[in-house]
C-alpha cells in the first residue's frame, strides 16, 4: 500500500528553527509537495521537489532523497504566525496526490 | 480574484438527506477534484475531473456523486447522506498534473450528519 508518515505534533520556539519530517513509500514518484492549512482554513502550497537536494524559498526550506524515501521542511526564524498544520503529499505514479495526516506546529513565545 | 469558491461554508444534514456542494474556479484550470478530510487523516481523494464533462473516482467514492458540466464548475452530491459522511470538504483546482503544478484549494464545506 502507499503510506506517508509524519509526525502528529510538534512544538518549538519563537524565532527558532524547526524541522518537520515526512518519509514515504508510493507507488512511483513524481514529485513531493508541502503544504500549509491554518486551522479552519484551506491548505496553501509552500513547495515542490523532484530531484534530490535542497530547494529554499525565503524562510523555508525543502529536502528530499529520493532514494531514502524522505523529505523535510525547514521553518527558519519562527514567528507566531507559523503555527499551524504541514501537510506532505507526494504524487504517485498516477499523478496522483496522497497526503500525509500532517503535523501540528505549535510556536510558543 | 476569487480563486475557488465553495458553496456552502456549513450545513448541517439529517441522515438519509440529500444535498449537492458547489465548487466554482476562475483560473482557467482543467483539472478539479473532491476530498475530504478527517481528524488524524490525510486529505482523502472523493472524485477528481480532467476536463469538463468527464469524472473519475477517486480513494473513497462510495456514497458520493460528480459531475462536471462546465470547465469552471465541479458539483458534489450526496445520494442518502449518512454519519459516516460528516467530515470537512474540500474542493481544489489545477493546471494538467505534470510537474509542479500545485492544487489550489477552496476554504471547505463544514458537513455534520445526525
Amino acid at each position: 500500500g502507499q503510506n506517508i508518515d509524519q509526525p502528529t505534533e510538534m512544538t518549538a520556539t519563537e524565532g527558532a528553527i524547526v524541522q518537520i519530517n515526512c518519509t514515504y513509500q508510493t507507488s512511483g514518484f513524481n514529485g513531493l509537495f508541502w503544504y500549509q492549512q491554518h486551522a479552519g482554513e484551506a491548505p496553501t502550497f509552500l513547495s515542490y521537489n523532484v530531484l534530490d537536494g535542497l530547494e529554499e524559498k525565503g524562510r523555508f526550506s525543502s529536502f528530499l532523497s529520493r532514494s531514502k524515501g524522505y523529505s523535510y521542511l525547514l521553518l527558519k526564524e519562527l514567528q507566531m504566525k507559523d503555527s499551524a498544520s504541514y501537510l506532505c503529499a507526494v504524487k504517485d505514479s498516477n499523478y496522483q496526490l496522497i497526503w500525509g495526516a500532517g503535523t501540528k506546529l505549535i510556536i510558543k513565545p | 480574484n476569487a480563486g475557488v469558491t465553495q458553496t456552502p461554508k456549513f450545513r448541517v444534514l439529517k441522515t438519509g438527506q440529500s444535498m449537492t456542494l458547489l465548487c466554482a474556479q476562475d483560473m482557467n484550470h482543467e483539472y478539479m477534484y473532491w476530498y475530504r478530510q478527517d481528524p488524524g487523516m490525510g486529505l482523502r481523494l472523493i472524485h477528481y475531473s480532467v476536463g469538463e464533462g468527464t469524472t473519475a473516482k477517486g480513494e473513497v467514492p462510495d456514497g458520493y456523486n460528480v459531475s462536471r458540466l462546465k470547465k469552471q464548475n465541479f458539483l458534489l452530491g450526496l445520494e442518502s447522506a449518512a454519519p459516516s459522511q460528516t467530515s470537512v470538504y474540500f474542493c481544489a483546482s489545477s493546471f494538467p498534473e505534470v510537474g509542479n503544478q500545485p492544487q489550489h484549494f477552496g476554504d471547505g464545506t463544514r458537513l455534520s450528519i445526525l
